[in-house]
C-alpha cells in the first residue's frame, strides 16, 4: 500500500529541546515537502526535496531543518522550538511527471500535532 | 502574501443541497489546480484537479469550474452528503516551475442531515 508514515502522531516539548519529527515514503518519489496547518492559514510548506541531497526552502522555513540522505526519508529538524512553532505538520510525496492528471499528485502523511511549551 | 484565496472559510449545508467552494489566484503561470478534502485527523487527500485546457471538469458528484480570464476555480459538490463533511483545500502550481503547491486557506463544509 502507498503510503507517507510520520513519527509521532503526536509530540510535547518544551521550549528549546531539539527535536525530530520523521517521515518515509514508499513510492520511490523524488519530490517531498513538509507542510505546516494552522487555523485560518491553510498549509504553508516549510521546506522541498526535489531529489537526494536536494532541498530548498518554502514559505515558512524559520526556525527549521531538514536533510535527504535517502529517497525515502525526510525529516524535519527543529533545533530550538518555540511556542510558535506549535502547530500540526504534515509531510507529503508527490508523484511527478506532467504527462497527466495521474500525475503531479501530493500523498500527504496523517500528520503530527506538535505543542511547544 | 497568500497566493490562493479561498471562499468561504466556513460552510453549512443541507444534505442534498449543493456546496459551492471559491478560489481565486493572481499568478498567470499557474497550470494545475487541484483540490483536497481533509478529514479530521487525516492528512489532506487529492480529490479533483483540472489544467487550464478545460473549463470544467467531473467526477462524480463533484465538478471543478475554471474560468482562465477571471482567474477563478471553484468546486461544485452536488447533492451533499453528511459524509461529504471535511475541510476543502484549493491549490495551484506551475508544473514548469519547482512544482510547489500554493494552497488556499481551507473551506470547512459541514453538511446537515
Amino acid at each position: 500500500e502507498a503510503q507517507v508514515t510520520q513519527n509521532p502522531r503526536y509530540l510535547i516539548t518544551v521550549t528549546g529541546k531539539k527535536l525530530t519529527v520523521t517521515c518515509s515514503q514508499n513510492m520511490n518519489h523524488e519530490y517531498m515537502s513538509w507542510y505546516r496547518q494552522d487555523p485560518g492559514l491553510g498549509l504553508r510548506q516549510i521546506y522541498y526535496s526535489m531529489n537526494v541531497e536536494v532541498t530548498d526552502k518554502g514559505d515558512v522555513p524559520e526556525g527549521y531543518k531538514v536533510s535527504r540522505k535517502e529517497k525515502r526519508n525526510f525529516p524535519l529538524i527543529l533545533e530550538s522550538p518555540s511556542p510558535n512553532q506549535t502547530s500540526l505538520y504534515f509531510c507529503a510525496s508527490t508523484s511527478t511527471g506532467f504527462a497527466s492528471l495521474a500525475k503531479n499528485i501530493q500523498y500527504f502523511g496523517a500528520g503530527t500535532r506538535l505543542s511547544v511549551l | 502574501q497568500q497566493q490562493v484565496k479561498q471562499s468561504p472559510q466556513s460552510l453549512i449545508v443541507q444534505k442534498g443541497g449543493i456546496s459551492i467552494i471559491n478560489c481565486a489566484y493572481e499568478n498567470t503561470a499557474f497550470d494545475y489546480f487541484p483540490w483536497y478534502q481533509q478529514f479530521p485527523g487525516k492528512g489532506p487527500a487529492l480529490l479533483i484537479a483540472i489544467r487550464p485546457d478545460v473549463s470544467e471538469k467531473k467526477e462524480g458528484r463533484f465538478t471543478i469550474s475554471f474560468n482562465k480570464s477571471a482567474k477563478q476555480f471553484s468546486l461544485h459538490i452536488m447533492d451533499s452528503q453528511p459524509g461529504d463533511s471535511a475541510t476543502y483545500f484549493c491549490a495551484a502550481s506551475n508544473s514548469a516551475g519547482a512544482n510547489n503547491l500554493f494552497f488556499g486557506t481551507g473551506t470547512r463544509l459541514t453538511v446537515i442531515p
